[in-house]
Parts: C-alpha cells; sequence; structure tokens
C-alpha cells in the first residue's frame, strides 16, 4: 500500500524568511501525481501545487516551489519570503490508483 | 462558481438526533467525496461517488448514510451518531471520476459535535 510521511509535525519560520516542508512516499506506481494541500484556521483545505510524477522539471506557484526527486521518493514544499497568511497545517498528498494524505505539519510563522 | 460549498457550518446534535450535511458544487464535477477529519489528523476518506453512484465506501458505520440527488449535491444523513463522531466533516470533488481524477476542490467542512 502507498504511505505518505511529513516527519515534521511542527515548524515555525520568521516572516520573510524561507522555509522547507518535507514529504516523502512510498510507492510501486510509475504514474501519479503529487499535491501540497495547505489548511488554515479557516478550515478549507486549499490545493498549494501539484507535481506530475512523469514531469521532470519542478513545479513553482509564485512563492511555492517543490523538490521532487523521483528515485528518492521525496516532495518537498519550500516556501519564500514567508507571509503570516502562510500559518496553516500543510498537507502532502498522492495519487495514483488511490488518494493519501500525509500525517501534516503544522506550518507556525513569526512576526 | 469555483466552490464546493458545505452547510451547516456548525452542527451540535444529541446522539437520537437525525440531521443531514449539504454539499453542492456547480463546477460539472463529476466525483464528490465525503471525508471525516479529526482534530491535527489526516482527512480520512468516507465515501466517493463518481457519476451519482457510489462507488467507495470505506468501511463506515451505517449511521452515516450518503446520498447523491444529482451531479451537483452531495448529501450526508446521520442517525444515532455516538460521542466519537464529534469531527470536522469535509465534502471535496474533482473534475475526473475519482480513478482519474487529478486535482480536488474542497469545501469549508461542517463541524460536528455529538452530545
Amino acid at each position: 500500500a502507498q504511505t505518505v510521511t511529513q516527519s515534521q509535525p511542527e515548524m515555525s519560520v520568521q516572516e520573510a524568511e524561507t522555509v522547507t516542508l518535507s514529504c516523502t512516499y512510498d510507492t510501486s506506481e510509475s504514474d501519479y501525481y503529487l499535491f501540497w494541500y495547505k489548511q488554515p484556521p479557516s478550515r478549507q483545505m486549499i490545493l498549494v501545487i501539484r507535481q506530475e510524477a512523469y514531469k521532470q522539471q519542478n513545479a513553482t506557484e509564485n512563492r511555492f516551489s517543490v523538490n521532487f526527486q523521483k528515485a528518492a521518493k521525496s516532495f518537498s514544499l519550500k516556501i519564500s519570503d514567508s507571509q503570516l497568511g502562510d500559518a496553516a497545517m500543510y498537507f502532502c498528498a498522492y495519487k495514483g490508483n488511490q488518494f493519501y494524505f500525509g500525517t501534516g505539519t503544522s506550518l507556525t510563522v513569526i512576526p | 462558481d469555483t466552490e464546493v460549498t458545505q452547510t451547516p457550518k456548525h452542527l451540535v446534535m444529541g446522539m437520537t438526533n437525525k440531521k443531514s450535511l449539504k454539499c453542492e458544487q456547480h463546477m460539472g464535477h463529476r466525483a464528490m467525496y465525503w471525508y471525516k477529519q479529526k482534530a491535527k489528523k489526516p482527512p480520512e476518506l468516507m465515501f466517493v461517488y463518481s457519476y451519482e453512484k457510489l462507488s467507495i465506501n470505506e468501511s463506515v458505520p451505517s449511521r452515516f448514510s450518503p446520498e447523491c440527488p444529482n451531479s451537483s449535491l452531495l448529501n450526508l444523513h446521520l442517525h444515532a451518531l455516538q460521542p466519537e463522531d464529534s469531527a470536522l466533516y469535509l465534502c471535496a470533488s474533482s473534475p475526473l471520476p475519482a480513478e482519474a481524477f487529478t486535482e480536488a476542490f474542497f469545501g469549508q467542512g461542517t463541524r460536528l459535535t455529538v452530545v
């Protein structure tokens, strides 16, 4: 079965600094998608960024970028120029035949 | 309209009550999902509807009963719940059927408290 591991239950970052959230996954599938979702206190899960496994180029969305290492099965999220509004739970997710969430990382942004 | 709308936002119910949660999307999505989420935990999949038919039931107790009256609407009927069922219930939808989807859109959830 596929598993998604986020080894950092909590992280903190100073406002305007950069932080990297880790995610590793285990799969025998060759074709899949990876996602980072953000869940602020408002509760809604918001898609931050998506990566197709067949693409070698790392996805980027404004201040958010990923480091996708397919051989290592690693999918980390880098947040640059952190803002107070980035404070939230971040879930890494995997979609192959089924959809799996990681355990989440709670990010605090320090003013 | 790019939203998944859930009502109510908060619900308190007794263990003998019957209530329903509602989820609506007008994006033409073909799959809709119910998730249960406990505090500081990832969402757990409960049910999946593809083309208005139940395609996945993750061994959810019968006190939870899903219904998909049409392609835009998903309900979750609740009856004889237990206090441990208190959680955030999230609805999601995806453009493609569950086995092929590449992105899911989530609602804001219903915070359910069973007393």
